[in-house]
């Protein structure tokens, strides 16, 4: 089975400022891991992906996130926040094992609020 | 390249009635997923088709069914409706079928019933 956690169910920071959405996930394989950013009205928009390879992944629009194993992590980052960047942030995970196909397991989602 | 294309994009319904909603994949892409989304539920999986297969099925009643036509195109069908089948369906196309590809999703369609 897969899940994954995102703790927080908002995340306030100021415009400029660093931020950070958490994500702990579960998988019996090794996990393929993503990012879904959603704006009112709207369907979810792909951010970024860890399938393998470096810990640490670019995305669009300055996002980030680093793979940790040992934690299962795999927190969103951006160095300086926009006013624009507010919206519903979700994270994902599909096993590697099995035959899940494009099955994804999704969090419950974040509401990042940036104020000016 | 066009994106995912629901229609429609609001639907009014009542209780007993069955509803077909359509998704129309970006050119190409043979994988087509769909999730409900809901304020209580979040984000759950309906089902994935590729190349007009049922790959896998989420924990959904048997009144939610669909298909994939030879197109890559996609319907889902509710039948016999409830007032918890009030969501947004989104519909999610991908490229392969392996997990590893991103899924591209449609701005989804917003049913009711009342």
């Amino acid at each position: 089975a897969q899940s994954v956690a995102q703790p927080e169910d908002q995340v306030n920071v100021a415009e400029g400022n660093p931020l950070t959405v958490k994500c702990t996930y579960s998988v019996s394989g090794n996990p393929y891991l993503f990012w879904y950013v959603q704006y009112p009205n709207r369907g979810l928009q792909f951010l970024l992906k860890y399938i393998t390879g470096d810990n640490l992944v670019k995305g669009s629009y300055g996002f980030e996130a680093e793979f940790n194993k040992s934690q299962t992590s795999f927190h969103l980052k951006k160095p300086s926040a926009l006013v624009s960047d507010s919206a519903l942030y979700f994270c994902a995970v599909r096993d590697s094992s099995g035959d899940a196909g494009n099955m994804l397991t999704f969090g419950g989602g974040t509401r990042l609020m940036v104020k000016p | 390249k066009a994106g995912v294309t629901q229609t429609p994009r609001y639907l009014i319904k009542t209780r007993g009635q069955q509803v077909t909603l359509s998704c129309s994949p970006i050119s190409g892409h043979r994988s087509v997923s769909w999730y409900q989304q809901t304020p209580g539920q979040g984000l759950q999986f309906l089902f994935e088709y590729f190349s007009e297969t049922q790959r896998n099925k989420g924990n959904f009643p048997g009144r939610f069914s669909g298909r994939q036509f030879s197109n890559s195109r996609s319907e889902m069908n509710v039948s016999t409706l409830e007032l918890g089948d009030s969501a947004l369906y989104l519909c999610a196309s991908s490229l392969g079928g392996l997990g590893n590809q991103p899924q591209h999703f449609g701005d989804g369609t917003r049913l009711s019933i009342l």
